[in-house]
């Protein structure tokens, strides 16, 4: 089993629709949460954090659930800037290893 | 400004001829990653060290070793590149506390001929 897995993609949406990605993780001692999104040939940037409590940015929403290892982002009126590959990334404090998962395909069309 | 620095952008290299990877930060970050990734693929932990201490991930090829002389800089030593080996290469950095980023350089994409 993946260290993180992803809702295979792509996911091709209109412009305005809500899309929403999913992430579960297997180490249940992971201690933090990322969102990273990554354009055609270039390195990944950060997105946003995922906190216990859920945290939101503009359209971007990201929700955490521990007891089911389950994280999640939320995309609100799509916009055609969102196509890009969005990659789900898991923090294991006790060796310092960033996991990623092998990233979801956004395509907004119009 | 650039934070995480990776040297060259593009690299080709001759089947079997070893070459480096350069990483340079200007964050003093303790931590410092390398990752493979190849098309439509996630980025794949290579290695990573924090400070001093070498952090191999136990499916990483022996053709791959890491050297990290200071705190700032980071190389990636492919011994005998194969065509397998085509692929970009990330260099990141991060604090390594809880809850911290990691910051990406550009990425260095190596071709094998």
């Amino acid at each position: 089993r993946k260290e993180v897995e992803q809702d295979p993609g792509p996911f091709n949406v209109p412009e305005g629709a809500t899309v929403a990605f999913n992430c579960t993780y297997s180490n249940s001692a992971s201690q933090s949460f990322f969102w990273y999104r990554q354009d055609c040939r270039k390195e990944p940037k950060l997105l946003m954090s995922v906190y216990s409590s859920g945290n939101e940015d503009g359209r971007f929403t990201a929700q955490l659930n521990r007891a089911s290892q389950y994280i999640s982002l939320l995309i609100r009126d799509s916009k055609l800037s969102d196509s890009a590959t969005y990659l789900c990334v898991v923090f294991s404090g006790g060796y310092n290893k960033l996991i990623f998962g092998a990233g979801t395909r956004l395509a907004v069309h119009p | 400004d650039a934070m995480v620095i990776q040297n060259p952008r593009y690299q080709v290299t001759q089947f079997g001829k070893p070459v480096t990877l350069s990483c340079s930060q200007t964050l003093n970050h303790n931590v410092m990653y390398w990752y493979q990734q190849k098309s439509s693929q996630a980025p794949k932990l290579l290695f990573h060290y924090y400070d001093k201490d070498f952090n191999n991930e136990a499916d990483t090829p022996d053709n791959f070793q890491s050297r990290r002389p200071n705190t700032s800089f980071c190389f990636l030593d492919i011994r005998s590149p194969g065509l397998g080996d085509a692929a970009m290469y990330l260099c990141a950095t991060s604090v390594g506390d809880l809850n911290t980023e990691a910051f990406f350089g550009q990425g260095t994409r190596l071709t094998v001929v």
